[in-house]
Order: structure tokens, then sequence, then C-alpha cells
């Protein structure tokens, strides 16, 4: 069965600190890993997806098959940062998981 | 054009009312698909449309009934709700091809409360 487990439903940091976000997944094939932001009052929003290994907003997220995990990093946390973070998880003809998410909160 | 739209923003019924949701994009997207979102929980799937016909429905009760008229417009009409269904209802649309295997973009959500 796939799923997608985020361990932490808060998270709080300083500004200036970093950050990292854990998503650890269970999946039998090659899954398709995604990291969507939800900030108050908006839309949820695609922040980064595997397989294209880019950086948004100082944002990056390595796709690590031993450990199935696929953790969100950012090296300096930044007030904006502050938001609802879910990981998600697709596969075959399967569509989106979503993990519970993480509530990044960014303290100054 | 590159976003979702819904519509309403914001909806009140009453528990024997019959109301629509309505959601479009224009991006070519030939999956789309219901969530259902109550406050700090993940978006949980409803339905999901793959070229115009449902592929998926998530043992949702028949209150809920989905409708896709066209490529670009998914609707969600209503009928004796209750109060639980209240929450937020988001629609997602996504490439061609398969309902997996594809990122999924949301529309902002009709916000429904249920008296």
């Amino acid at each position: 069965a796939q799923r997608v487990t985020q361990p932490e439903k808060l998270l709080s940091v300083f500004k200036g600190a970093p950050v990292e976000l854990k998503c650890n997944y269970s999946y039998s094939g090659s899954p398709e890993l995604f990291w969507y932001v939800q900030y108050s009052r908006q839309r949820l929003q695609l922040l980064l997806r595997h397989i294209s290994r880019e950086s948004i907003k100082g944002f990056t997220a390595d796709l690590n098959k031993g450990e199935t995990s696929f953790h969100l990093k950012k090296p300096f946390a930044q007030e904006e940062d502050s938001a609802m973070y879910y990981c998600a998880l697709s596969g075959g003809n399967t569509p989106l998981v979503f993990g519970k998410g993480t509530r990044l909160s960014v303290i100054a | 054009d590159t976003e979702v739209t819904q519509t309403p923003k914001h909806l009140v019924m009453g528990m024997t009312n019959k109301k629509s949701l309505k959601c479009e994009q224009h991006m070519g997207h030939r999956a789309m698909y219901w969530y259902k979102q109550k406050a700090k929980k993940p978006p949980e799937l409803m339905f999901v449309y793959s070229y115009e016909k449902l592929s998926i429905n998530e043992s949702v009760p028949s209150r809920f009934s989905p409708e896709c008229p066209n490529s670009s417009l998914l609707n969600l009409h209503l009928h004796a709700l209750q109060p639980e269904d209240s929450a937020l209802y988001l629609c997602a649309s996504s490439r061609p091809g398969l309902a997996g295997g594809r990122e999924q973009y949301f529309g902002p959500g009709t916000r429904l409360t249920v008296t």
C-alpha cells in the first residue's frame, strides 16, 4: 500500500536557521514525489517535484530510494516560509497520496 | 491561462438545499479531481475524472454527485448535506494521460458551510 509519513506536525525554527521537513514513503514501485505548500488563505501549490531536481524559493529535496525518504531542506529559513507543507506521492495509475502535513513556523 | 478557478468562494446552505460547485481550467488537462479538506488536515480525494469519464469514486456518499460536462469544466452537485460536510472543497487538474503520475494544480477552493 502507498503511504506517506511526515513525522512532525509542527516545526518551529528561528529566522536564518536551517530547515528540514521530513518525509518518508512506502511504495513498491518507482514513485513520483512532490512537495506542496499551503500559505495562509492561499491555494495549495506545487513547490517541488523530485524528477526536476530544481530549487524553488531556496528549497531542495532529494529522493533517497534506499531510505525511502524525500526530505525538504532550506539552509536559511525566512519568515515568509511559514506555511503548511505536504509531501505527496504518485505511482502508476493512482492519484496523489498526501502525508498529514507539517506546519512550519519561522520565528523572527 | 495557467490557473484552476472555482466558484463560489464561499457557500452556506441548509440541509435541504441543492447547490453546485463549479471548477474550470484551460490548461488542456484531461484529468480533474475533487478533494475535501478539513481544517489543518490534508486534502482527501473524493472523485477523479479522466478524459471526462469518472475513473475513481472514493466511496463518497451519494449526496455528492460529480459531473464533467466537457474537458474544461467539473461540477459537484450537493443535495441533503449534513453539518459534518462543512469543509473546503478543492478542485485540481493534471496533464493529459494517466490519472496518476502527474503533478496536480489546485484551485483556491470553495468554503462550504452546512447549517
